[in-house]
């Protein structure tokens, strides 16, 4: 079985200060993790995903996010925010022994970027 | 650029009237989801292929159905809609076996009048 908990339904961070994006996991097997943002009326669209190897792992758009073990999260970074960055953040996890290709997806988080 | 076009991009039906929502891929992706979302909620799985086997999930009501003709395209046939079918759909591809992401299309918004 696998899941996700996205605990915030809205963050809020003033425009040029940093942001973080909470994600947490569990998965019976290898956790592949992967953050999307959707826009108003569009489809979701990749940002970034850890498979293995380097903890911070670096997207588009200036994202990056921290796979921690221990703690089972994967949250989501920028280091300055820009109103543009203002969309709906999706965390997902797929096991990644046994191949599985269906994700479960967090509820989302509404990011919202004050100028 | 390979991509995930869904067609039409705003779909308005009325209630208990068939709808077709298409999607195509440049991708040459083995697998192809349909999800449908509601007011800014997580997409839910409708069901899925992997090549040409389909799979539904098991809360997916009948009313839903799909086909695809080939690996490059897929439909979404709701054959009586009612109000509460009245979502976003999105269309999604991967390549089974491997760590890739998916990609999503634009969607379909689907108004049931």
């Amino acid at each position: 079985a696998q899941s996700v908990a996205q605990p915030e339904d809205q963050v809020n961070v003033a425009e040029g200060n940093p942001l973080t994006v909470k994600c947490t996991y569990s998965v019976s097997g290898n956790p592949y993790l992967f953050w999307y943002v959707q826009y108003p009326n569009r489809g979701l669209q990749f940002l970034l995903k850890y498979i293995t190897g380097d903890n911070l792992v670096k997207g588009s758009y200036g994202f990056e996010a921290e796979f921690n073990k221990s703690q089972t999260s994967f949250h989501l970074k920028k280091p300055s925010a820009l109103v543009s960055d203002s969309a709906l953040y999706f965390c997902a996890v797929r096991d990644g022994e046994g191949g599985s290709y269906i994700p479960t997806f967090g509820r989302g988080t509404s990011l919202i970027v004050h100028p | 650029d390979a991509m995930v076009i869904q067609n039409p991009r705003y779909q308005v039906t009325q209630f208990g009237k068939p709808v077709t929502l298409s999607c195509s891929q440049t991708l040459n992706h083995n697998v192809m989801y349909w999800y449908q979302q509601k007011s800014s909620q997580a997409p839910k799985l409708l069901f899925h292929y992997y090549d040409k086997d389909f799979n539904n999930e098991a809360d997916t009501p009948d009313n839903f159905q799909s086909r695809r003709p080939n690996t490059s395209f897929c439909f979404l046939d709701i054959r009586s809609p009612g109000l509460g079918d009245a979502a976003m759909y999105l269309c999604a591809t991967t390549q089974g076996g491997t760590h890739y992401e998916q990609y999503f299309g634009p969607g379909t918004r689907l108004t049931v009048t």
